[in-house]
């Protein structure tokens, strides 16, 4: 079975810095892997997906994530974080070879952005 | 579109009482899923649905127990509550796909939190 780490409970970047949230996944092929962004008392929302094809993919509101085989790593970054960033970030893993129903979210990192 | 939603918003029940949590979505979705959502623990599936009257364990099923008697519609019922089901529950929905395609986005509600006194 797929499980995924994130190591990080909680991040605190000021306004302007860089991000980056860590993703660590085990599964034994090409797994799918998400990022999705939970605001306080809301539902999640697809950040961005990886499949196949480019490693680095790029997703909404200005945020992208690079998978890298070697690692088992699927690291979210932002160039420079606004305000509205403060959010709820969880990655999650799926087995390619089943559909949704096998999808296996992380723990979650909270990030707090200071001015 | 309404997307996904949820009612109720809040909910307090006492042990032993049992209760539905509603969730409907006007997108056409095949695929269907409640998780639960506890601290330091992430999102863990306890039903999911691929299509009307069609449905399947995920991880932490037991005390839930869900059907789908249509494609808007995926009621979750908790049978007797319990303190242990204290958590905020989340409805999801999309798009199914099997393995070796793109996957698909999952729109998910805007939760409800349970409290079991």
């Amino acid at each position: 079975a797929q499980s995924v780490t994130q190591p990080d409970i909680h991040i605190t970047v000021s306004e302007g810095a860089s991000l980056e949230l860590r993703c660590n996944y085990s599964y034994g092929a090409t797994p799918y892997l998400f990022w999705y962004v939970q605001s306080p008392g809301q539902g999640l929302q697809l950040l961005l997906k990886y499949f196949s094809g480019d490693t680095l993919v790029q997703g909404i509101k200005g945020f992208e994530a690079e998978f890298k085989r070697s690692q088992s790593s699927f690291n979210l970054r932002k160039p420079s974080v606004h305000w509205s960033d403060a959010a709820e970030y969880f990655c999650a893993v799926g087995a390619s070879n089943f559909g949704n129903e096998k999808l296996t979210f992380g723990t979650g990192t909270r990030l707090t952005i200071i001015p | 579109n309404a997307g996904v939603t949820q009612t109720p918003k809040f909910q307090v029940l006492k042990t032993g009482q049992s209760m539905t949590l509603q969730c409907a979505q006007d997108m056409n979705h095949e695929y269907m899923s409640w998780y639960r959502q506890d601290p330091g623990m992430g999102l863990r599936l306890i039903h999911y649905s691929v299509g009307a009257g069609i449905t399947d364990q995920g991880e932490v099923p037991n005390g839930y127990n869900v059907s789908r008697s249509t494609t808007e519609d995926f009621p979750l019922r908790l049978l007797s509550a319990a303190p242990s089901q204290t958590s905020v529950y989340f409805c999801a929905s999309s798009y199914y796909f099997v393995g070796g395609k793109t996957p698909y986005e999952q729109y998910f509600g805007p939760g409800t939190r349970l409290t079991v006194t």
